[in-house]
């Protein structure tokens, strides 16, 4: 059971290039999320999705596209890299009712120069 | 709005000592859930404890304790016979039950000196 599996764990990207995050998960889970993690501000929404074909923005989704075309697989998508971009991103999933809360992937720590 | 607040960025307890976490939230919802996750210097976030606001009894995983005050929306981890590999950040978290978003606190940086 690999739970949730995020690619890759490091990168360096330069200011303007694209790229994308993978993020896939192997319980079934509706819910699937994208977070940020930046110094002394926890864990920040950046898009989520309730269901296959199901996206919505967060707090910070300025920036950053997604889409779900299977219930397994919720890939970020970096439109334009930026320097204010550099952060650690968590992939995460949970069931719809959410008692067992989230499931988190490993994170991405990302860097853009 | 929903919001998280934990207002110690840094703790510090001996070894085997008993060390408490602070956490207060915002909500007027009724039906929700809180969480404690850890993460240590691997990055991984793993969760510790979690709690159902429709149970008054506190929530105990081991070593590992929450203090659940409802009317003052207080959410504290308790965590007794500290050891080296408690050393991590503690998130708090809340979720609105059936709803899709998690919400976290800062983090509270928990140091073990031996």
């Amino acid at each position: 059971n690999a739970g949730v599996t995020q690619t890759p764990k490091f990168q360096v990207l330069k200011t303007g290039q694209s790229m994308t995050l993978q993020c896939a998960q192997d319980m079934n889970h509706e819910y699937m999320s994208w977070y940020r993690q930046d110094p002394g501000m926890g864990l920040r929404l950046i898009h989520y999705s309730v269901g296959a074909g199901i996206t919505d923005q967060g707090e910070v989704p300025n920036g950053y596209n997604v889409s779900r075309s299977t219930t397994e697989d919720f890939p970020l998508r970096l439109l334009s890299a930026a320097p204010s971009q550099t952060s650690v991103y968590f992939c995460a999933s949970s069931t719809r009712q959410g008692i067992g809360g989230y499931t988190f992937g490993s994170g991405t720590r990302l860097t853009v120069v | 709005a929903q919001t998280v607040t934990q207002s110690q960025p840094e703790m510090s307890v001996q070894e085997a000592e008993t060390v408490t976490l602070s956490c207060t939230y915002d909500t007027s919802e009724s039906d929700y859930y809180l969480f404690w996750y850890k993460q240590p210097p691997s990055r991984q976030m793993i969760l510790v404890i979690r709690q159902e606001a429709y149970k008054q009894q506190n929530a105990t995983e081991n070593r590992f304790s929450v203090n659940f005050q409802k009317a003052a929306k207080s959410f504290s981890l308790k965590i007794s016979d500290s050891q080296l590999g408690d050393a991590a950040m503690y998130f708090c978290a809340y979720r609105i039950q059936g709803a899709q978003k998690l919400v976290f606190g800062q983090g509270t940086r928990l140091t073990i000196n031996p």
